[in-house]
């Protein structure tokens, strides 16, 4: 099955600065990668998410790349503000109907 | 208006005792999941059902019995509660084929 590693699992910097949270995944027929955070007490929320056939996807201060060949996806978030401290997920999965295997999860703490 | 509610949010009780924790969605959604989150944060699946039929059951306790009713619905029942089992339960949906869960609240559960 579907084995996603997710580095590093703590990050702090400093507000305005930019944060990038990686992971790889196992299996090559994974096609949907999706990005969730959780913030304290909530439940996680999709922020982005990327599929197979794109290399990139860019909303806002976030975006998402992804490197089929290497089996690794990354996201990227821009001018850090303090709200953006939470617990980021990354996920894979291989169809729309497998369910979605998570990284461990990164805690992001943005400094202000 | 709750897309994906969970009841109870909390729920404190001994070891031994059976419980359940109840999801409804009214997204129109056809598949629904249980995923457990641990003390370390990590997101596991349990159970996944597609339009009221289980789907995957993964490494669980047959103590965890999942029911659906309808496809709105799917209910946790937990059996001989242990320590063990303390963790956050969360339930999500996701439109058959369709990418991008929606969670609920989740239901922080204590075995004392």
């Amino acid at each position: 099955g579907e084995n996603v590693e997710q580095h590093p699992s703590t990050l702090s910097v400093q507000e305005g600065d930019s944060a990038v949270i990686k992971c790889t995944y196992s299996d090559s027929a994974s096609n949907y990668f999706p990005w969730y955070k959780q913030e304290l007490g909530k439940r996680p929320q999709l922020i982005i998410d990327i599929r197979s056939n794109v290399g990139e996807k860019k909303d806002q201060r976030i975006a998402v790349t992804l490197n089929k060949t290497a089996k690794h996806f990354s996201l990227h978030i821009t001018e850090t503000q303090p709200e953006d401290s939470a617990v980021y997920f990354c996920a894979a999965s291989s169809t729309g109907n497998t369910p979605l295997v998570f990284g461990k999860g990164t805690r992001l703490s943005v400094i202000a | 208006d709750t897309a994906v509610s969970q009841t109870p949010k909390y729920l404190v009780t001994q070891m031994g005792n059976d419980k359940s924790i109840k999801c409804e969605q009214n997204l129109g959604h056809d598949t629904m999941y249980w995923y457990k989150q641990d003390s370390k944060k990590f997101l596991k699946i349990m159970f996944s059902y597609n339009n009221k039929e289980l789907i995957i059951n993964e490494t669980v306790p047959n103590r965890f019995s999942p029911k659906s009713p309808d496809k709105a619905h799917l209910n946790l029942h937990i059996n001989s509660l242990e320590l063990g089992d303390s963790a956050v339960y969360f339930c999500a949906s996701t439109p058959y084929g369709g990418y991008g869960y929606t969670f609920g609240s989740g239901t922080r559960l204590t075995v004392v």
